[in-house]
């Protein structure tokens, strides 16, 4: 069975600073990759996928990932933190059923914190 | 348009007792599916609907559990005699499934907290 790694529960970074959230999966066949962002009282929002290709992807809000399979991560990363980014955050690997659909399981999500 | 749509936002019941959580998806979605976001398991897949198939039910924690999708739209997730460790945010989520293989986004909605007294 397929499980993801967020090594980190809670991260503090200054705003300007540089963020990078680290996420390890373990799946057999190529992942899908997700990353969500889930605010105070909102539901999950997505930031950004990964199924195939270019294994760096651009996301909203000014956020990228990179798949990097021979060290099993998918690193979020953001070059500059605003406030509004502190939230939690959660990775996700996606297993599909062949039919269009497939059912995620998510790290345990990494709270992030931003000083002004 | 219109997102997800979840009700109640909250429930409050009594041990034993059972409740039922309504999810409405994205018009047009095939895929829906049922997610469990707990303190201490975080978040949990729990059931997801494929147009017409048969549901994948692996990720329900018991037999008191189940759901259904009427007309393929709405879905009821139904948990009987309720425990305490039920208590959790339950999430809802559709996406478009419009092929095999697809890579549709989940869109989730804003849950339905359930606290069991």
């Amino acid at each position: 069975a397929q499980s993801v790694t967020q090594p980190d529960i809670h991260i503090t970074v200054s705003e300007g600073a540089s963020l990078e959230l680290r996420c390890n999966y373990s799946y057999g066949a190529t992942p899908y990759l997700f990353w969500y962002v889930q605010s105070p009282g909102q539901g999950l929002q997505l930031l950004l996928k990964y199924f195939s290709g270019d294994t760096l992807v651009q996301g909203i809000k000014g956020f990228e990932a990179e798949f990097k399979r021979s060290q099993s991560s998918f690193n979020l990363r953001k070059p500059s933190v605003h406030w509004s980014d502190a939230a939690e955050y959660f990775c996700a690997v996606g297993e599909g059923s062949g039919a269009g659909s497939y059912q995620l399981t998510f790290g345990k999500g990494t709270k992030l914190s931003v000083i002004p | 348009g219109a997102g997800v749509s979840q009700s109640p936002s909250n429930k409050v019941t009594e041990k034993g007792k059972d409740v039922e959580l309504r999810c409405d998806p994205i018009s047009g979605h095939t895929a829906l599916y049922w997610y469990r976001q707990s303190l201490g398991q975080g978040l949990e897949f729990l059931i997801y609907f494929q147009g017409n198939s048969a549901p994948d039910k692996s990720g329900l924690p018991s037999d008191r559990f189940s759901a259904e999708r009427t007309g393929g739209s709405v879905s009821t997730l139904t948990i009987q005699r309720t425990q305490q460790e039920d208590s959790a945010v339950y999430l809802c989520a559709s996406s478009l499934a419009s092929r095999p293989g697809g890579t549709d986004t989940q869109y989730f909605g804003p849950g339905t907290r359930l606290t069991v007294l």
